[in-house]
């Protein structure tokens, strides 16, 4: 069965403390990944695109990879606005992740 | 304003009672998607229209949810005796590529409460 896992549920860094958040699938024939970060009380937002094993995004502090099994979204030295909870999708399907809430601390 | 446009933002409905929750998609994006997002809960899957081909019903949780779209442009999703297990936030979402789903823009949502 398909599926999409993401670790961990939820993450607390300081300030400028880095760290990965790991979004991992069990899609046949996978064609790509989205990110997206959510707010709260707001719709999710599109981050990045990755089509296929190898590939890297990058957007501010972070930076997203994709292997054969799953993909990492690096944050590197996290301030607090980048708390949000974020999800990952597999391209070509209706679900989400249940996603991993990051709050980062001043 | 380009993005998408959701109404109400808030919605408070008595137990039995029908709703009518409204999308406004991107102009020109072909795809238009409904979630629902039970509070803590991931993003569950409700139906996706593009174009003009039949929808795809097949995450509406009872007959009592539906949804049209009129001109290929708005959206209404419809829930009719309302019950409290539907109280959540309905997103709605359009993207400009058609077949499968591609990047989507999300609206701010719809949150209906169901006393």
């Amino acid at each position: 069965e398909d599926q999409v896992t993401q670790s961990p549920e939820a993450l607390r860094l300081q300030e400028g403390e880095s760290s990965s958040l790991n979004c991992s699938y069990t899609v046949s024939g996978l064609r790509g990944l989205f990110w997206y970060r959510q707010d709260p009380g707001k719709g999710p937002e599109f981050l990045f695109t990755l089509y296929s094993a190898g590939e890297e995004k990058e957007k501010e502090r972070l930076k997203a990879t994709l292997t054969k099994k799953e993909s990492f979204l690096h944050i590197t030295a996290p301030k607090p606005e980048d708390s949000a909870t974020y999800l990952c999708a597999p391209k070509g399907q209706f679900y989400f992740g249940t996603g991993t809430s990051l709050t980062v601390i001043p | 304003g380009a993005g998408v446009s959701q109404s109400p933002s808030n919605k408070v409905t008595e137990k039995g009672k029908d709703v009518e929750l409204r999308c406004d998609p991107i102009s020109g994006h072909t795809a238009l998607y409904w979630y629902r997002q039970s509070l803590g809960q991931g993003l569950e899957f409700l139906i996706y229209f593009q174009g003009n081909s039949a929808p795809d019903k097949s995450g509406l949780p009872s007959d009592r949810f539906s949804a049209e779209r009129t001109g290929g442009s708005v959206s209404t999703l419809t829930i009719q005796r309302t019950q409290q297990e539907d109280s959540a936030v309905y997103l709605c979402a359009s993207s400009p590529s058609g077949g499968t789903p591609g990047e989507l823009f999300f609206g701010e949502g719809s949150r209906l409460t169901v006393l």
